[in-house]
């Protein structure tokens, strides 16, 4: 099983609204990454946790906010967003600390930001 | 600071022709490459995988190859399909922890 799964697919939300978009993976991977795509863009690193931690923040805005309760789970809570805010928020995985792993993606949350 | 480019940023094809996909990159310590599959409005699919001790990679029609020391990949479609047409970026896995990709090419197979 290769599969990263994201839930919702599909999220419009107001400024003022709190909400959390999920992922999950069952490959034994301990490192977990959130990437946000822009249109016509290449995927942007944002968080980067290994073994449950937070190892990289590439300086995101606090009203982004990630958690990764357990080695599978990896959540990114919400919260004042702003429309430019509006993207494809994708969720991966691999093995920390090895030179030749494989990534593996979800289909992404498309986040609207009204 | 790693920076990934592909060329050509969208191309059209017949059905059936044979094809290559670039990627270079600046920076040749990397631990690996890896091709993804992107259709409009999905994830990224997992394609091959280079690793920084290899040369090429195949999987079924897909054939990708790696040059290090000039900082170059290459993507060989063999016989492509309408099916093939989606957005194909590289990435270079820059340290333990991070990819660096590429801006993709946009692929068009035409009927």
């Amino acid at each position: 099983d290769t599969e990263v799964t994201q839930t919702p697919k599909h999220l419009v939300m107001g400024m003022t609204n709190k909400k959390s978009l999920k992922c999950e993976q069952h490959m034994g991977h301990r490192a977990m990454y959130w990437y946000k795509q822009k249109a016509k863009k290449p995927p942007e690193l944002m968080f980067v946790y290994s073994y449950e931690k937070l190892s990289i923040n590439e300086s995101v805005p606090s009203r982004f906010s990630p958690e990764c309760p357990n080695s599978s789970l990896l959540n990114l809570h919400l919260h004042a967003l702003q429309p430019e805010d509006s993207a494809l928020y994708l969720c991966a995985s691999s093995q920390p600390l090895i030179r030749d792993t494989e990534a593996f993606f979800g289909q992404g949350t498309r986040l609207t930001v009204v | 600071k790693q920076e990934v480019t592909q060329i050509p940023a969208a191309l059209s094809v017949p059905e059936g022709e044979n094809l290559v996909l670039n990627c270079s990159f600046t920076d040749s310590a990397i631990y690996n490459l890896q091709w993804f599959r992107q259709d409009p409005g999905k994830g990224l699919t997992s394609l091959l995988l280079i690793q920084s001790s290899q040369r090429e990679q195949t999987s079924g029609r897909l054939n990708a190859s790696l040059d290090k020391s000039s900082g170059r990949s290459t993507l060989y479609i063999a016989a492509s399909q309408p099916g093939d047409s989606a957005t194909y970026l590289c990435a270079v896995r820059q340290g333990a922890q991070k990819l660096v990709f590429g801006q993709g090419t946009r692929l068009t197979i035409n009927p």
